[in-house]
């Protein structure tokens, strides 16, 4: 089945440890995008790919970064996890968006 | 600014009873898209429904449907037969029609279903 797989489903990383999260699709989905949710709110928008377009959201924190090297993955990096990044990192997909987007299963980060 | 507002932090419902869950928003274009997702307790964010602003038929999904209300910028769920199954945070959700593909999303409901 086509789907949006999330690697790894827990992440325990240290304050400061650089982490990479990473995302892949095999719905041929040209727009991926990353999200940052924390105990049951909404998620929070990062940022987003467009095919190779980078778009990052003017409250990201420099922080975050993100990579997509190909159309399948997607990659989010946290240069110096603190503990207020521990959350539930969730990638998603749309063609255009007008379907919806197809949201991968999230990545639970601890930071220690 | 687009804002999406569900006021409801919770609600709960009798196992096979109908439960609405309220969604309103502040727009000023006049097509766009709404979405209701649903989040189980740790799994995956899945698309329930979802509404064009221009049409005016509401959307229907199985157990699941919509009160689209344009004017009054308000797009309700409703869920029928609830089941235990049905249990989760439910997110409302609105897309405007251009090329920025950003989701504005309410806070969420949080439905508990009672045996």
């Amino acid at each position: 089945d086509a789907m949006v797989i999330q690697n790894p489903r827990y992440q325990v990383t240290q304050f400061g440890k650089p982490v990479t999260l990473s995302c892949s699709q095999t719905l041929n989905h040209n727009v991926m995008y990353w999200y940052q949710q924390k105990s049951s709110q909404a998620p929070k928008l990062l940022f987003h790919y467009y095919d190779k377009d980078f778009n990052n959201e003017a409250d990201t924190p420099d922080n975050f970064q993100s990579r997509r090297p190909n159309t399948s993955f997607c990659f989010l990096d946290i240069r110096s996890p603190g503990l207020g990044d521990a959350a539930m990192y969730l990638c998603a997909t749309s063609r255009d968006g007008r379907r919806g987007y197809t949201f991968g299963s999230g990545t639970r980060l601890t930071v220690v | 600014a687009q804002t999406v507002t569900q006021s409801q932090p919770e609600m709960s419902v009798q196992e096979a009873e109908t439960v609405t869950l309220s969604c309103t928003y502040d727009t000023s274009e006049s097509d766009y898209y709404l979405f209701w997702y649903k989040q189980p307790p740790s799994r995956q964010m899945i698309l329930v429904i979802r509404q064009e602003a221009y049409k005016q038929q509401n959307a229907t999904e199985n157990r699941f449907s919509v009160n689209f209300q344009k004017a009054a910028k308000s797009f309700s769920l409703k869920i029928s037969d609830s089941q235990l199954g049905d249990a989760a945070m439910y997110f409302c959700a609105y897309r405007r029609m251009d090329s920025n593909y950003q989701l504005i999303w309410g806070a969420g409901t949080k439905l508990i279903i009672k045996p």
